[in-house]
């Protein structure tokens, strides 16, 4: 069936440290692919959506990346900031079922 | 900018009790959308609509009823609740096409304490 693995559950880093997270989603269909970021307090948000055409997107000096080939999605920042953390959830968007499915969520601290 | 707003942002209950929690988008979405948040498990789906009257079951619906009376209005009903519905619950409102780039507008949540 369907489903988002997000493996990642806490990531502790330093201010200007380099962030990777990694999931990998299971689907018949070509899926959307988005990353959703939750601030302390507010409900989660949009911060990027990655086509299967262009195989990546960019927001907020964040870039997603997508590997058709291990069905693997990635969100990697090069320097992060304490305002950067919150919780990261990657998700997926299944064309046929119009429905979407969410990895765990990643919790990131950046120490500043 | 895309709006949900829900209703109550906070709310206590007893065990057996009756909660409504109450969602309206004002985004002219078709899809709408019941997620409950727990510690180590993310985002759960619940219940989902694809328009007014239409219900569909999502991944954890025991003990959850849902009713989209208008394209507006999406309500998650607990009639028995129990502790273990004590959670953070979200609505979500989106567009029915993926190609045209829609995604998931979130409210702000309702917490959800059974006691």
């Amino acid at each position: 069936g369907d489903s988002v693995i997000q493996m990642q559950g806490q990531v502790t880093l330093s201010e200007n440290d380099f962030l990777f997270i990694n999931c990998t989603y299971s689907t018949t269909g070509y899926p959307t692919l988005f990353w959703y970021v939750q601030y302390s307090g507010e409900g989660p948000q949009l911060l990027l959506q990655v086509t299967t055409a262009n195989n990546k997107g960019s927001s907020r000096g964040f870039e997603a990346t997508y590997d058709k080939g291990t069905t693997s999605f990635h969100l990697q920042k090069t320097s992060v900031q304490e305002i950067d953390s919150a919780v990261y959830y990657c998700a997926m968007r299944d064309p046929g079922y119009q429905n979407f499915y969410f990895g765990k969520g990643t919790s990131l601290t950046v120490i500043p | 900018e895309a709006a949900v707003t829900q209703s109550p942002r906070n709310k206590v209950t007893v065990t057996g009790g009756n909660v409504t929690l109450s969602c309206r988008q004002t985004n002219s979405h078709n899809y709408m959308y019941w997620y409950r948040q727990d510690t180590g498990h993310g985002l759960r789906l619940i219940h989902y609509s694809y328009g007014a009257g239409n219900l569909q079951i999502g991944d954890v619906p025991d003990g959850y009823k849902a009713t989209r009376t208008t394209q507006e209005d999406f309500f998650l009903l607990l009639e028995l609740a129990s502790p273990s519905q004590t959670s953070l619950y979200f609505c979500a409102s989106s567009g029915p096409r993926v190609n045209s780039g829609n995604t998931l507008y979130f409210g702000e949540g309702s917490r959800l304490i059974v006691v």
